[in-house]
């Protein structure tokens, strides 16, 4: 079946670093990526939408200069969050679309960011 | 806005034992629903969806739900769980555009032998 493939799995760094994570479709093409943010014991919050060839789609509240998204090609978009603060401390999960209109959603293995 | 929500945080149940898990939405609109599970150490992935047409949907692995419109509510049920069940159970709304699915913020369900 599809496969969308994401890394890294876990990743610490210092205050005021950037990080990149990549979330890849190993054997399908997503024009279309999403995502998501995930609080201990709370439901997935969709951040973003991340199109190919062109900009990302935020929902209201999310900062797009912290969260840098580019979906450079068909198979892979990457997420960056930019000069983190603890309170970026979260775990991201990206998923991206396969088949017709609300098909299904394939989902990465998430990454847990931690923030010192 | 949409909102979903799972009524239960965390279930321990026995095999064998039936398994019920609440999921209600608020979106007055045309909504898609889904139940989404993730194993330990595995991705979320689909378990079944309803779009339309029969309210009562089978899944994989032996789970139903039922799509109740006139209660914004859509449970996952399954009559005899197995040890492997044991999971992370997350139900999911998508009404507004193609995509932005809103989640339930899940529900742990723990099967003991």
């Amino acid at each position: 079946g599809a496969v969308v493939s994401q890394h890294p799995s876990w990743v610490i760094c210092k205050s005021g670093t950037s990080v990149k994570i990549e979330c890849r479709s190993l054997d399908f093409q997503a024009t279309t990526m999403f995502w998501y943010r995930q609080f201990p014991k709370q439901s997935l919050m969709l951040m973003a939408t991340s199109n190919e060839g062109s900009k990302a789609t935020y929902e209201q509240g999310v900062e797009k200069d912290k969260f840098l998204i580019n979906h450079a090609s068909l198979t892979l978009s990457t997420l960056t969050v930019t000069s983190a603060h603890p309170e970026d401390s979260s775990f991201y999960i990206c998923s991206a679309p396969l088949g017709g209109f609300n098909e299904k959603l394939f989902f990465g293995s998430g990454t847990q960011l931690s923030v010192l | 806005a949409q909102s979903v929500s799972q009524h239960n945080h965390h279930v321990i149940l026995s095999e064998a034992a039936s398994l019920e898990l609440g999921c209600n939405y608020s979106y007055g609109g045309t909504v898609n629903l889904f139940w989404y599970v993730q194993y330990p150490g595995q991705h979320l992935q689909l378990l079944l969806k309803y779009f339309s047409g029969d309210p009562l949907v089978k899944g994989i692995k032996g789970f139903e739900a039922e799509f109740i419109k006139s209660k914004f509510s859509f449970n996952l049920r399954k009559p005899s769980v197995q040890w492997s069940d044991t999971a992370e159970y997350f139900c999911a709304v998508n009404g507004d555009s193609w995509g932005k699915f809103q989640f339930g913020a899940g529900t742990q369900v723990v099967v003991t032998p």
